[in-house]
């Protein structure tokens, strides 16, 4: 049980252009979900916190407006990586949480921007 | 607030030897605690994880930790090392100061295994 999925797991895109990536709880309600960024050989960035029916918190730094959150059901989020760049370029993980403290983690997205 | 401090980024030890990967935390409540295993090109798994009930955690693949309060530590030890245990690791506390229970990570340690 408690399996995180995320589609796709990799995506290449041009400079300019926007990417989804979808996080799906796939057994379970997911009351909150979190999206994390990772650099190559560095821990994970959490970007930002969202539950269904409000609007995603953002941590500082983070653009809101770069990178739309929508988490419209209990078990999907979407992360919009708006007019990519090739900084954007990155490892894009989210997690679920149902209502328990405890995270389940998706396999990630690698995401290039060329 | 709280937060983790992973003691060394990389360790490097020979198969069959012992591991130590230590951890320290700052907490003014009772934490959760966790260690994530990240192989390369791989999504993160829960090794184990403290929940305030036995200070000694037992957890995948032969991995265990020991909450020692006193020391502020959650160090992950494993008594013989395998090739395929060649991972990053994080060590990563729950934030019950934020109702979201968001993870505060540690920055990692690379194990390296060697033949």
């Amino acid at each position: 049980g408690a399996v995180v999925s995320q589609h796709p797991s990799w995506v290449i895109c041009k400079s300019g252009t926007s990417v989804k990536i979808e996080c799906r709880s796939l057994d379970f309600q997911a009351t909150t979900m979190f999206w994390y960024r990772q650099f190559p050989k560095q821990s994970l960035m959490l970007m930002a916190t969202s539950n269904e029916g409000s609007k995603a918190t953002y941590e500082q730094g983070v653009e809101k407006d770069k990178f739309l959150i929508n988490h419209a059901s209990l078990t999907l989020s979407t992360l919009t990586v708006t007019s990519a760049h090739p900084e954007d370029s990155s490892f894009y993980i989210c997690s679920a949480r149902p209502n328990s403290y405890e995270q389940y983690f998706g396999p990630g997205t690698r995401l290039t921007v060329t | 607030a709280q937060s983790v401090t992973q003691l060394d980024s990389h360790v490097s030890v020979s198969e069959g030897t012992p591991v130590l990967l230590r951890c320290n935390y700052s907490s003014s409540y009772s934490p959760s605690l966790f260690w994530y295993v990240q192989h390369p090109n791989k999504g993160l798994q829960l090794l184990l994880k403290y929940t305030s009930a036995a200070t000694l955690v037992k957890g995948i693949n032969g991995f265990e930790a020991e909450f020692k309060k006193s020391e502020t530590s959650f160090h992950l030890t494993k008594p013989s090392a395998h090739m395929s245990d060649a991972a990053e690791y994080f060590c990563v506390v729950s934030g019950v100061e934020d109702s979201n229970y968001q993870l505060i990570w540690g920055a990692g340690t690379k194990l390296i295994i060697k033949p």
